[in-house]
């Protein structure tokens, strides 16, 4: 299985709602990585998990809170976000969590803020 | 902070006419990935180039990392309408960790 789970695949919510983001692998990664993508621009690192401790945050409002309950998954909570934060949500994986190996990435979750 | 460029931007071909895609980082890099995203689809990797001047094929792909490792390409030959999409370069510096993704550039092959 070499696959990146996430699910929901779409997402709507409004301003005041709170919404979960979830990633799942099975490939034995011990490193885990959310990106945010707008649309006709590259993905932009937001937090990375390195064995289920969170190693990198890009200075993420708080409003985006990770959490990595175990090592194949991966979630991030949602809260009074803005129009602006409406994205393509990109999970990735990648074995040892050094920064040296392939990125493995989900399909995203596009999200739509009202 | 750092940057990493890529040009062109946009690049519409024949089918069958040769691509190159050209990627520019502010800093000097451990290391480089490439990667492709279909419309609507997300990042694949293609390829790692570590050393100084590496070059890399994959079938009708060219990878290089400039002597300076401050640079790569990508040179697709003969190119067809399966390879469209946006070619990403994520660079490495060392002791970051992390990869910075470049600008992209999106390639269009007219049937």
């Amino acid at each position: 299985d070499t696959e990146v789970t996430q699910t929901p695949k779409h997402l709507v919510m409004g301003m005041t709602n709170k919404k979960s983001l979830k990633c799942e692998q099975h490939m034995g990664h011990r490193a885990m990585y959310w990106y945010k993508q707008k649309a006709k621009k590259p993905p932009e690192l937001m937090f990375v998990y390195s064995y289920e401790k969170l190693s990198i945050n890009e200075s993420v409002p708080s409003r985006f809170s990770p959490e990595c309950p175990n090592s194949s998954l991966l979630n991030l909570h949602l809260h009074a976000l803005q129009p602006e934060d409406s994205a393509l949500y990109l999970c990735a994986s990648s074995q040892g969590g050094r920064g040296v190996e392939k990125l493995f990435f989900g399909s995203g979750t596009q999200l739509s803020v009202l | 902070g750092q940057q990493v460029m890529q040009i062109p931007q946009y690049q519409h071909v024949q089918e069958g006419e040769d691509f190159t895609t050209y990627c520019n980082s502010s800093t000097t890099l451990s290391n480089i990935q490439w990667y492709k995203q279909r419309p609507g689809g997300h990042p694949v990797f293609l390829i790692q180039l570590v050393k100084s001047g590496e070059v890399k094929k994959q079938k009708r792909l060219t990878f290089q990392f400039g002597e300076a490792k401050k640079n790569s390409s990508l040179h697709i030959t003969a190119t067809q309408t399966t390879d469209v999409g946006t070619y990403f370069c994520a660079g490495l510096t060392s002791g970051t960790y992390k990869y910075i993704f470049g600008t992209g550039t999106r390639l269009k092959v007219l049937a």
